[in-house]
């Protein structure tokens, strides 16, 4: 069965680069069929599809947040993560890695992870 | 910006027949934007319903079903239940790897 995982800090200051990764297991980042994907959900508010990302490096991101995010995939240690840069309050939110299947069924987020909630505060 | 546009909320009877739409700010909707509609209870991960239009997810009750009506995606629940009370929210995929999530209903069902 497959499972995501994210971590990383909670807590980020102003400014500062927000940072998680999504740990797979039960697959692999590897497979040429999906892609891998973050998608935030701010307290009270809705989803929000950030970017997602092939296991050869290919990226697509949401533009509102294209200047600001990379995302990145690390085949050795099946993960791939998400970097916000120059964080504000309006990111903290909770993130969900998930698995996409972008070429197959466009907008199909099939496995979530549980979600992290990442704070944006000094 | 494209912007998905979601009923804000919606209200059902317990047995009844809801059905919640998906639409596009600008330009048609289409089985090429794949929509797909997930459902969220509160403090929970999103749970996939329904794909490429109308294509159920593993597990998922016959009673959820997806369509598109005029130029909307469209998600139908027949004989609603209790526990269907939660936030419904679709996703579109705009093409060039581009998705968009609607602002999500929140559906009651009483």
């Amino acid at each position: 069965q497959l499972q995501l995982q994210e971590s990383g800090p909670g807590l980020v200051k102003p400014s500062e680069t927000l940072s998680l990764t999504c740990t797979v297991s039960g697959g692999s980042v590897s497979s040429n069929t999906y892609y891998w994907g973050w998608i935030r959900q701010p307290p009270g508010k809705g989803l929000e599809w950030i970017g997602s990302i092939y296991y050869s490096g290919k990226t697509y991101y949401n533009a509102s947040l294209k200047s600001r995010a990379a995302i990145l995939v690390d085949t050795s240690k099946n993960q791939f993560s998400l970097k916000l840069s120059s964080a504000t309050a309006a990111d903290t939110a909770v993130y969900y890695c998930a698995r996409h299947d972008k070429d197959n069924s466009g907008s199909l987020f099939d496995y979530w992870g549980q979600g992290t909630l990442a704070t944006v505060s000094s | 910006q494209t912007v998905v546009t979601q009923e804000p909320s919606f209200s059902v009877s317990p047995g009844g027949t809801v059905t919640l739409t998906c639409g596009l700010s600008s330009g048609s909707l289409s089985t090429s934007n794949y929509p797909s509609w997930y459902q969220q209870t509160p403090g929970q991960t999103p749970r996939t319903l329904i794909y490429s239009t109308n294509t159920r997810s593993s597990g998922v009750p016959y009673r959820f079903s997806g369509s598109i009506l005029g130029n909307k995606a469209a998600l139908t629940i027949t004989g609603a239940q209790a526990d269907d009370e939660s936030d419904y929210y679709c996703a579109l995929y705009m093409g060039s790897g581009i998705v968009v999530f609607g602002g999500g209903t929140k559906l009651t069902v009483l």
